[in-house]
């Protein structure tokens, strides 16, 4: 069965930190995206990625970047973390093209303090 | 630009009961859309998936239908269970992109 895991479910960091979010994946899908959940926003995409080193900016990627070094792995990262981005941050992942569906992982749930 | 509407934002209904769930879409140009299901501090699981060349997808007691010229889905759930409590969300993806764009979702609890 394919999986997207996520490494850490829940995640205390400190205002000012730099926080690495990481999610890797199993079935050598080329697309992988990174989604933050919050009540009445819904879920927003941060950043995304097509290929290896291939990145595009989401609907809200200010405070964000990412890496993608190689297929399977997929990085979100807090350059400073701020009590703003406490959230809950879900990674998924497709095939493309043709092939439908996305796979989400179980989130990490991070508290900026 | 893709804007996805979940309708009711809340549903509560006795354990038997059939049951719709609406979701709306402002850009008819879409790929496909699927319907979600995510437990409290959970992931999201796929439930369905409609290509948009389909009408409707099935599995088990789920139908989801579409309704391309209208923007409309609906996710019927027969004879609903406690189990079945939790927030749906459906997302549409266009054409020509592979982002998904999500609803903001329907909680909906079954009361035994």
């Amino acid at each position: 069965d394919v999986k997207v895991t996520q490494s850490s479910r829940y995640l205390v960091k400190r205002t000012g930190e730099k926080v690495f979010l990481e999610c890797v994946q199993d079935m050598d899908h080329e697309n992988m995206f990174w989604y933050r959940q919050d009540p009445g926003l819904g879920l927003r995409l941060i950043y995304f990625s097509y290929d290896v080193k291939m990145k595009e900016k989401g609907d809200i990627p200010e405070g964000y970047s990412v890496s993608r070094e190689k297929k399977e792995r997929f990085s979100l990262i807090l350059e400073s973390a701020s009590t703003n981005q406490t959230s809950m941050y879900l990674c998924a992942s497709s095939l493309g093209g043709t092939f439908p569906g996305y796979t989400f992982g179980s989130g990490t749930r991070l508290t900026v303090v | 630009k893709q804007e996805v509407t979940q309708i009711p934002a809340a549903l509560s209904v006795p354990e038997g009961e059939n049951l719709v769930l609406n979701c709306s879409f402002t850009d008819s140009a879409i790929y496909n859309l699927q319907w979600f299901r995510q437990d409290p501090g959970k992931g999201l699981t796929s439930l369905l998936l409609i290509q948009s060349s389909q009408r409707e997808q099935t599995s088990g007691r789920l139908n989801a239908s579409l309704d391309k010229s209208s923007g409309r889905s609906t996710l019927y759930i027969a004879a609903s269970q406690p189990g079945d409590s939790a927030t749906y969300l459906c997302a549409a993806r266009q054409g020509g992109s592979e982002k998904l764009v999500f609803g903001k979702g329907t909680k909906l609890t079954v009361n035994p």
